[in-house]
């Protein structure tokens, strides 16, 4: 079956403008999550919902972030104001639910370039 | 806050050689742990996860190990090939649903 997918691929974009990110699970997985990863670096958790609801958004780094899951299948990474320490490669991963057996599958990443 | 780090960063090998990662996490109390592989401009590929009851997961060639108390994995790749060149991650899950990074080792597998 398909796996997760994001769209775009590439985001360049000017300081100050707002962007969107879209991530599309894999189907029937209720977990998903957001993830950013800066050159040279691993990934950092950002937010994870369950379901539609954020349950976790401790790693936000900021009030200019915001992710929506509105009907428990799609995301959208939502940034405002964007700034040029936000360049950096935006992941999203889903799972069938959580637990210790759950594995995180993630997709191909959206690289976002702020000028 | 969990803490992961992978050493070496980097590493060469020559084609048939044996691979060994390693990842170490200070925080022992953990739900899971996981290892990717990434390949340039790419996403991350789930290659093996380790259970927290569990001592090591096998696939194929590749194997991992979990030591808790000493806070160590080890990812063993045996009779390595130039496709098997990718950076590998380590990822702790610390609860049931937060992954901790490390940063990587990055392997290259000279043919």
């Amino acid at each position: 079956g398909a796996g997760v997918s994001q769209t775009p691929s590439n985001k360049v974009t000017e300081k100050g403008k707002y962007v969107e990110l879209r991530c599309d699970p894999i189907s029937g997985h209720t977990a998903l999550y957001w993830y950013r990863q800066s050159l040279g670096q691993g990934p950092e958790f950002l937010i994870y919902f369950q379901g539609t609801g954020a349950a976790d958004d401790s790693g936000l780094p900021n009030d200019r972030f915001f992710a929506v899951r509105p009907e428990g299948s799609v995301s959208t990474l939502k940034i405002q104001r964007t700034e040029r320490g936000d360049s950096a490669v935006y992941l999203c991963a889903s799972s069938p639910g959580t637990g210790s057996g759950n594995e995180q599958f993630f997709g191909p990443g959206t690289r976002l370039t702020v000028l | 806050k969990q803490e992961v780090t992978q050493i070496p960063a980097a590493l060469s090998v020559p084609e048939g050689e044996n691979l060994v990662l390693n990842c170490s996490f200070t925080d022992s109390a953990i739900y899971n742990l996981q290892w990717f592989r990434q390949d340039p401009g790419k996403g991350l590929t789930s290659l093996l996860l380790i259970q927290s009851s569990q001592r090591e997961q096998t696939s194929g060639r590749l194997n991992a190990s979990l030591d808790k108390s000493s806070g160590r994995s080890t990812l063993y790749i045996a009779a390595s090939q130039p496709g098997d060149s990718a950076t590998y991650l380590c990822a702790v899950g610390s609860n049931d649903y937060k992954l901790s990074f490390g940063a990587g080792t990055t392997v290259t597998v000279r043919a």
